[in-house]
């Protein structure tokens, strides 16, 4: 079975400043997917960033981006130039990826605020 | 393209009821998943269907049901309810084999 862990249950940020966003995962499998889920006071969750495990690049989209390592089984979100809007509660979800399923396994979150 | 649409968004059930909550995934989506999130035991998988099949179920006791129409739209049900069902049960609609789900704002199930 997988688990992936959030060990911060809390985070603040100075508006335009960087944060970083902790996750481990453990898993015997090779092919797999990682993500972070943002979920805003409003309930929606949203995508935020996906990571494929055979790619060794980190992804990133725009002011997100990953630090994927593999080997130690790590998958941190580096928010850039924080916003306001970017207050929610973040989850780190993983997927197996034999493509024979959609079972998301998500970590605790973590709840990030963003001070003006 | 519309989204994922869960209805209805929020509920009051009494203890011992039971409940169905609908979803409908976004056109072409095969896969629809159901999770129940509660503050202390976070997001949990209740189970998946892909074309009508369960193709996965989590660990939930079983008055907790589903089923997904020809169409994919899908239907949770929850019988004798308890206080503890109250929760946020959140839906995802998946394209199979992209490894990206996309969820809908959620039915908020309040048990009294």
């Amino acid at each position: 079975a997988q688990t992936v862990t959030q060990s911060q249950p809390e985070m603040s940020v100075q508006e335009a400043e960087t944060v970083t966003l902790s996750c481990t995962y453990d898993t015997s499998e090779s092919n797999y997917y990682l993500f972070w889920y943002k979920q805003p006071p409003s309930r929606q969750m949203i995508l935020v960033i996906r990571q494929e495990a055979y790619k060794q690049q980190n992804a990133t989209e725009n002011r997100f981006s990953v630090n994927f390592q593999k080997a130690a089984k790590s998958f941190s979100l580096k928010i850039s130039d924080s916003q306001l809007g970017d207050t929610a509660m973040y989850f780190c979800a993983f997927l197996r990826g034999n493509g024979a399923n959609s079972k998301l396994t998500f970590g605790k979150g973590i709840t990030l605020s963003v001070r003006p | 393209k519309a989204g994922v649409t869960q209805t209805p968004r929020y509920l009051i059930k009494t203890r011992g009821q039971q409940v169905t909550l609908s979803c409908s995934p976004i056109s072409g989506h095969r896969s629809v998943s159901w999770y129940q999130q509660t503050p202390g035991q976070g997001l949990q998988f209740l189970f998946e269907y892909f074309s009508e099949t369960q193709r996965n179920k989590g660990n939930f006791p079983g008055r907790f049901s589903g089923r997904q129409f020809s169409n994919s739209r899908s239907e949770m049900n929850v019988s004798t309810l308890e206080l503890g069902d109250s929760a946020l049960y959140l839906c995802a609609s998946s394209l199979a084999g992209t490894g990206e789900a996309f969820f809908g704002q959620g039915t908020r199930l309040t048990v009294v």
